[in-house]
């Protein structure tokens, strides 16, 4: 069975400073990944998503991720955050159709 | 309205109560989910349907009741809750079929507390 590990439930970075949000995986064949953001009192957007076309994603809002099979890693990353930023982060991996499997999420504080 | 639309978006209930949550997506979507969040804990699938159908059902407790009367309408049924059944409660639909990967669009969410 699939499943991610996130490795940080919290990271707090200031605004301007790159963000850093680790993500490990676990498949029996090469997976699907996604990262989903939730802002406080929203439901869960997708920032991007791995699909085996390409291994650096880029999504919204100028996060990117890098998928390494070596390493079973698809961390998230973005040059510089934002106050906007600030919100939980949930890895994810698909388990086929219609079965998504969520990390535990990480909560990003930006601070000014 | 666009998107995944949730209500009510908070609900408060006693435990002898019924009560139901509504989705309604506009994407024209052919799959929709009910999810449970939990404080501290992953998202938790409830159900699943497809094409109307349930395909999924995780080893729900039956005071949770789904009801799919149309690809574009998904409801939650509730009644004899209990407090550890406070949570927020997503949905989620996507399009099944054009490959096996297709990202779930979310819904805001029912903030439910049973008292």
């Amino acid at each position: 069975a699939q499943s991610v590990t996130q490795l940080d439930s919290h990271v707090s970075v200031s605004e301007g400073t790159p963000v850093l949000l680790r993500c490990n995986y676990s498949s029996s064949y090469s997976p699907s990944l996604f990262w989903y953001v939730q802002h406080p009192n929203k439901g869960l957007q997708l920032l991007l998503k791995y699909t085996s076309a390409a291994t650096l994603v880029k999504g919204i809002n100028g996060f990117e991720a890098e998928f390494k099979k070596s390493e079973t890693s698809f961390h998230l990353t973005k040059p510089s955050a934002h106050m906007s930023d600030a919100a939980e982060y949930f890895c994810v991996v698909s388990q086929g159709a219609q079965k998504l499997v969520f990390g535990q999420g990480t909560r990003l504080t930006i601070n000014p | 309205e666009t998107g995944v639309t949730q209500t009510p978006r908070h609900l408060v209930m006693g435990m002898t109560n019924k009560k139901s949550l509504k989705c309604e997506q506009h994407l024209g979507h052919n799959a929709m989910y009910w999810y449970k969040q939990s404080a501290k804990k992953p998202l938790e699938l409830m159900f699943v349907y497809s094409l109307e159908e349930r395909v999924e059902n995780n080893s729900v407790p039956s005071r949770f009741s789904p009801e799919c009367p149309n690809s574009s309408h998904l409801f939650l049924h509730l009644h004899t809750l209990q407090p550890e059944d406070s949570a927020l409660y997503l949905c989620a639909s996507s399009q099944e079929g054009l490959s096996l990967y297709n990202e779930q669009f979310f819904g805001p969410g029912t903030r439910l507390t049973v008292l």
